[in-house]
């Protein structure tokens, strides 16, 4: 069984400063691990993963996160926010490459950027 | 290249009527994915199909749900005789066949608002 947690359902911010979501996770099986950004009444879309090889993950749109197997954690970060990273963001697992393919989902932080 | 197309993008349904959600996945994709988001949660999987075979259903209500994802046309996922409790978004994913690292990546469409009226 798979679950994560996101802590802080709401994170704020100022524009320009760093931006840090959380995100823990419970897996039997070696994970893969997973964020993705959904603006309102929109679809997901994939920020960034990580699938077994490098421990440091560069995204799109300046994010990155580490995978720290010791801490099962897979934080978010990116060094400089900026008003248009304001949306809800989704850490997710999946079972490896055991070839059961179902995400588990947080239940997401919503990032606020003030001017 | 094409996205995720869902369609319709918003559904009312009384109670007791039957939804039918669409979603052709990306062009040269053949998993697709169905998931839930209820208001202000996270996405819920409900079920994983191949062409003409459902590979992981573990998600799906035990009735009134079904999927499938013909040889020809896009996924349905068909929910009858709907209750409000069925309102939510529903979102499909897809990936392509290959055993590669992207192959684990999941695009997800622009989903299916579904009122129960």
């Amino acid at each position: 069984a798979q679950s994560v947690t996101q802590l802080g359902s709401h994170v704020s911010v100022s524009e320009g400063a760093l931006v840090l979501l959380r995100c823990n996770y419970s897996s039997s099986v070696p994970p893969y691990l997973f964020w993705y950004v959904q603006y309102p009444n929109q679809g997901l879309q994939l920020l960034l993963k990580y699938t077994s090889a490098a421990t440091l993950v560069k995204g799109i749109n300046g994010f990155e996160a580490e995978f720290k197997k010791s801490e099962t954690s897979f934080h978010l970060t990116k060094p400089s926010a900026h008003m248009s990273d304001a949306a809800e963001y989704f850490c997710a697992v999946s079972e490896g490459d055991t070839g059961r393919r179902a995400l588990t989902f947080g239940s997401g932080t919503r990032l606020q950027v003030q001017p | 290249n094409a996205g995720v197309m869902q369609n319709p993008r918003h559904l009312v349904r009384r109670r007791g009527q039957e939804a039918r959600l669409r979603c052709s996945p990306m062009k040269g994709h053949s998993h697709v994915y169905w998931y839930r988001q209820l208001p202000e949660e996270g996405l819920k999987f409900m079920v994983y199909l191949q062409k003409e075979n459902i590979i992981d259903e573990s998600g799906m209500p035990k009735e009134r749900f079904s999927a499938e994802f013909p040889k020809e046309g896009p996924s349905i996922l068909r929910i009858q005789q709907v209750v409000r409790g069925d309102s939510a978004a529903y979102f499909c994913a897809s990936s392509p066949l290959h055993h590669t690292e992207s192959s684990y990546e999941q695009y997800f469409g622009p989903g299916t608002r579904l009122t129960v009226t």
